[in-house]
């Protein structure tokens, strides 16, 4: 079974733009979580969907966005790009919502913001 | 909010020797704490979980021990193999918030041949 893909995988922009990351989740998955890593923060969590639904929202502005499509599909957005946006963005997916789901990792996007 | 802390930040041990690695967590309700393992230039990778309701799990080489009254957990690496060198990151969730891991800064072992 294909694990976790992510596009795209490396990505440079300018302050000020906006980026559109993707991710596609496991087969049978429908809940998607997304993740910043960066060395001084580690892993912090962005947003989690499931049937197209946000249920939980980390402590990220609003310039951070994300959406889930009807094939599980997600997408998160940022505009308006600062410096301190560089990072590694993951996805990770799950089977359900439910407590206690295993969460699988996908390569992350690395985004570089000059 | 929940918070987890993890310990060493850094660990060299020699080919075969244990490792062993902690976290604590303040949030009682936390009920499912994963561990993975990252290699440089990939994403996290579960290598073992465990649940609120069990207090130790084995898998091979790797076991993980769940103490719920001290709020914290251990993972257990035993004869270590240079290919284990990578970073291990703790994590915790709790009913209501799954997709919401909570992590640890990240332990990174180095296994010497």
């Amino acid at each position: 079974k294909a694990g976790v893909t992510q596009t795209p995988r490396y990505l440079i922009k300018t302050r000020g733009q906006q980026v559109t990351l993707s991710c596609s989740p496991i087969s049978g998955h429908r809940s998607v979580s997304w993740y910043q890593q960066t060395p001084g923060q580690g892993l912090q969590f962005l947003f989690e969907y499931f049937s197209e639904t946000q249920r939980n929202k980390g402590n990220f502005p609003g310039r951070f966005s994300g959406r889930q499509f009807s094939n599980s599909r997600s997408e998160m957005n940022v505009s308006t790009l600062e410096l301190g946006d560089s990072a590694l963005y993951l996805c990770a997916s799950s089977r359900t919502e439910r407590s206690k789901e295993t969460q699988y990792f996908g390569p992350g996007t690395r985004l570089l913001v000059l | 909010g929940e918070n987890v802390e993890q310990h060493p930040s850094t660990l060299s041990v020699q080919e075969g020797d244990s490792a062993v690695i902690k976290c604590t967590y303040s949030d009682s309700a936390s009920n499912y704490f994963p561990w993975y393992k990252q290699e440089l230039g990939k994403g996290p990778q579960l290598i073992i979980d465990i649940r609120s309701n069990v207090g130790e799990k084995k898998d091979q080489r790797i076991a993980v021990t769940l103490n719920k009254t001290a709020k914290h957990f251990s993972l257990h690496i035993t004869e270590t193999q240079p290919e284990d060198s990578a970073v291990y990151f703790c994590a915790a969730s709790k009913v209501g918030s799954q997709g919401n891991l909570i992590f640890g800064k990240g332990t990174k072992l180095s296994v010497k041949p």
